[in-house]
C-alpha cells in the first residue's frame, strides 16, 4: 500500500511568487491535515479535510494560503505571494476516520528567498 | 491551548544503551503518537498510544492518560536510533482537530 505523498520535495522561489504544494493521501482515507515546520518552531497544524470539506482551518496563518480538496482525493496548499515567513518544510497526513492515526509524507521543503 | 512538553531536549548515548523519553501534555487527549523524524526530515509512525502500553521490538511507549504523560523507552540503542523524537497529541474536547506536536527530543547514538 502507498504511503502518503507530497510533490514537490523542495521548492524554491522568490518572494511575491506563487507555489502550489501537492498532497496524494493514503486510498481511501478520508481525513486529510496539512502541517508546517518553519525554522526553529514545532510543527503546526494548518488545516483538516474530511473529504472535499474543510473541517477546521484555524491554523492557517493568513489568506495568502489556500488549501482545496477536490474530489475528495488529492489536495492542494497554494501560497500566493509567498514571503520569507512562510519558509520551512510543509507536511501533509492521512487517517481514515477522526481521531485515528495519522501518517505523514515526507514534507515539502519550501524556501522563499 | 493544549501543552506539549518533551523532555530531555537533547540526549548523547553510547550505543547498547537504554533511554526514557517522556512526554507530558496538559489537558485530556484522545490521540497521542511517537514519530521519530530520520535524518531525511521524513515523520516515522512509532506509536498510537492514546492509553496504555505497546510494545515494537527494542521500543515501548507507555501512556497514562489520567496523569497525563506518555513514556517512550528505546532499549539497547543503535546508531540508526538517533534523530529527533516527537510526542504529539490532539484533544478530547475542544481546541482544533489536528496534532498539538512537542519540541522533540534530539537523540544521538554514538557508536
Amino acid at each position: 500500500e502507498a504511503g502518503v505523498t507530497q510533490f514537490p520535495s523542495h521548492s524554491v522561489i522568490e518572494k511575491g511568487q506563487t507555489v502550489t504544494l501537492r498532497c496524494d493521501p493514503i486510498s481511501g482515507h478520508d481525513n486529510l491535515y496539512w502541517y508546517r515546520r518553519v525554522m526553529g518552531k514545532e510543527i503546526k497544524f494548518l488545516l483538516h479535510f474530511v473529504k472535499e470539506s474543510k473541517q477546521d482551518e484555524s491554523g492557517m496563518p493568513n489568506n495568502r494560503f489556500l488549501a482545496e480538496r477536490t474530489g475528495g482525493t488529492y489536495s492542494t496548499l497554494k501560497v500566493q505571494p509567498a514571503e520569507l515567513e512562510d519558509s520551512g518544510v510543509y507536511f501533509c497526513a492521512s487517517s481514515p476516520g477522526f481521531v485515528y492515526e495519522q501518517y505523514f509524507g515526507p514534507g515539502t521543503r519550501l524556501t522563499v528567498t | 491551548g493544549i501543552q506539549v512538553e518533551q523532555s530531555p531536549p537533547d540526549l548523547i548515548l553510547q550505543e547498547g544503551a537504554n533511554s526514557t523519553l517522556r512526554c507530558n501534555f496538559s489537558d485530556s487527549v484522545n490521540n497521542l503518537q511517537w514519530f521519530h523524524q530520520n535524518p531525511w526530515g521524513q515523520l516515522i509512525n512509532l506509536f498510537y498510544i492514546p492509553s496504555g502500553t505497546k510494545q515494537n521490538g527494542r521500543l515501548s511507549a507507555t501512556t497514562v492518560a489520567t496523569e497525563r504523560y506518555s513514556l517512550l523507552y528505546i532499549s539497547s540503542s543503535q546508531t540508526t536510533d538517533s534523530g529527533v523524537y516527537f510526542c504529539a497529541v490532539e484533544l478530547t474536547v475542544g481546541g482544533a482537530d489536528g496534532l498539538t506536536f512537542g519540541k522533540g527530543t534530539h537523540l544521538i547514538i554514538q557508536p
